[in-house]
């Protein structure tokens, strides 16, 4: 009830295309599905969140996709960049819970040059 | 911009050592964090706090014990260190209020159990 599976666990990508990165969650209770980045050596740094009112969320390159009744969620980056390669996690957790976040498993992704 | 500073970014120790990893964030945050990363399993939380002198276990809290006597440093104790907590931890830090307030993370400390 509790997990957040992600995939793939890893994804090579050529430079201009498009990267997508899968999630999906049990329990309907969350409701804040953030994402994370994360360079070689750094900490985690928020990217880009949904809340599950709206299907879809664009920043840029980078795009939320979400899907309630399939409880499922994926992050688009478009035209895909050489500095875009990190791990990404997916999160989740309820706005008006304990602060505790559900990660993902991570997904490295290589952006070939 | 928020800064999460934990104090080494490697360390090596011996089995059954007493470890101390610190954290120390300057934006005046009261929800601090302590998570876990490994590969393959993503994050997981070990244990959080949300104000001086309170404590909650997290997802993973055995073998681990934490401290927070000031708002800004929140320390996480090995008691006695074993090999199966080799890995990289990670300290964070987020304002009070709604869940959606952002996790501000340190560069963190990769710890070597030998």
């Amino acid at each position: 009830q509790q997990q957040v599976k992600q995939s793939p666990q890893s994804l090579i990508v050529q430079k201009g295309g498009i990267s997508i990165i899968n999630c999906a969650y049990e329990n309907t209770a969350f409701d804040y599905f953030p994402w994370y980045q994360q360079f070689p050596g750094k900490g985690p740094a928020l990217l880009i969140a949904i809340r599950p009112d709206v299907s879809e969320k664009k920043e840029g390159r980078f795009t939320i996709s979400f899907n309630k009744s399939a409880k499922q969620f994926s992050l688009h980056i478009m035209d895909s960049q050489p500095g875009d390669s990190a791990t990404y996690f997916c999160a989740a957790t309820t706005i008006s819970g304990t602060y505790k976040y559900i990660f993902g498993t991570g997904t490295r992704l290589k952006v070939l040059a | 911009d928020v800064k999460v500073t934990q104090s080494s970014r490697y360390l090596v120790k011996r089995t059954g050592e007493k470890v101390f990893l610190e954290c120390v964030q300057d934006m005046d945050h009261e929800n601090m964090f302590w998570y876990r990363q490994d590969p393959g399993l993503g994050l997981r939380l070990i244990y959080f706090s949300y104000d001086v002198k309170m404590k909650e276990k997290g997802d993973i809290p055995e073998g681990y014990s934490v401290s927070r006597e000031k708002k800004e440093r929140f320390s996480l104790i090995l008691e006695s260190a074993s090999t199966n907590q080799t890995s990289m931890y990670l300290c964070a830090s987020s304002s009070p209020g709604q869940g959606d307030s952002p996790l501000h993370f340190g560069n963190g400390t990769r710890l070597t159990v030998t």
